[in-house]
C-alpha cells in the first residue's frame, strides 16, 4: 500500500551545523510534499512544502528538494539553532488527496 | 492556530464508555480531518470530510465514527472506548486538497 518512510528517526547535530532529513514515498501519483514541525506539547505546523512541478524550494534557512524519479524528498536546515529542536514530519499526497505521513524525526540541537 | 479549536483538551475515560471529541474552525475551510498520533507512528488518518455531505474513512476508521454538523464543526466519536485507543487526537482543516493543513491543539485521550 501507500507509505512514506522517513529517516533518521533521531538526529543530533551541533548548533550551527546543517541537518538533513530524508523521506521516500511509494505512490507515483503523489504531487504535494509538505514538511511539518511539532514542538513538544504543541500541534504540527507547516514549515515548507513543495509540489511536483518544482525540484527545490527555499525559505531562509530551510530548503526542500524533490527527486520524482527516485521518489524521495529531503528537508535541509542550515545554521541550526536551539529553537530548531523539535519533531519533523514529512508527508506525501495520494490519489485521493489525502496526506500519507512519515513516522517523524526528532531533531536535537546540541549547544 | 487559534482558528481551529478542540474540546476537550484532555480526557480520561473507562473501557466501554462512549466519548465524543469536538472540533470547530473559523477558517472557512471545507475540508476537515481527524488524525491519531502515537509515539513513533506519526499521524494516522481516521476520517476526513471534503464538505458537509462528504464523509470518508481513512487508514484506521475501525472503532470510530464521525459527524459533520456544519462546515465549521466535525466531531469524532468512540462508541465503546478501549485502552488501545489511548492516544493524542488532532483535528485539521484545509482550504483545498492536497494543501496546507491547519491543526487544532489536540486532545489527549486516556482509556483505562
Amino acid at each position: 500500500g501507500e507509505n512514506v518512510e522517513q529517516h533518521p528517526s533521531t538526529l543530533s547535530v551541533q548548533e550551527g551545523d546543517s541537518a538533513v532529513i530524508k523521506c521516500t514515498y511509494s505512490d507515483s501519483a503523489s504531487n504535494y510534499f509538505p514538511w511539518y514541525k511539532q514542538e513538544l506539547g504543541k500541534r504540527p505546523q507547516l514549515i515548507i512544502d513543495i509540489r511536483s512541478n518544482v525540484g527545490e524550494k527555499k525559505d531562509q534557512r530551510i530548503a526542500v528538494t524533490l527527486n520524482k524519479t527516485a521518489k524521495h524528498f529531503s528537508l535541509h536546515i542550515t545554521e541550526t539553532q536551539p529553537e530548531d529542536s523539535a519533531v519533523y514530519f514529512c508527508a506525501a499526497s495520494n490519489s485521493n488527496y489525502q496526506l500519507i505521513w512519515g513516522a517523524g524525526t526528532k531533531l536535537i540541537i546540541k549547544p | 492556530d487559534a482558528d481551529v479549536t478542540q474540546t476537550p483538551r484532555n480526557r480520561i475515560t473507562k473501557t466501554g464508555k462512549r466519548i465524543m471529541l469536538e472540533c470547530s474552525q473559523t477558517k472557512g475551510h471545507d475540508r476537515m480531518y481527524w488524525y491519531r498520533q502515537d509515539p513513533g507512528l506519526g499521524l494516522r488518518l481516521i476520517y476526513y470530510s471534503f464538505d458537509v455531505k462528504d464523509i470518508n474513512k481513512g487508514e484506521i476508521s475501525d472503532g470510530y465514527s464521525v459527524s459533520r454538523q456544519a462546515q465549521a464543526k466535525f466531531s469524532l466519536s468512540l462508541e465503546s472506548a478501549i485502552p488501545n485507543q489511548t492516544a493524542l487526537y488532532f483535528c485539521a482543516t484545509s482550504a483545498g486538497a492536497p494543501d496546507t493543513q491547519y491543526f487544532g491543539p489536540g486532545t489527549r485521550l486516556t482509556v483505562l
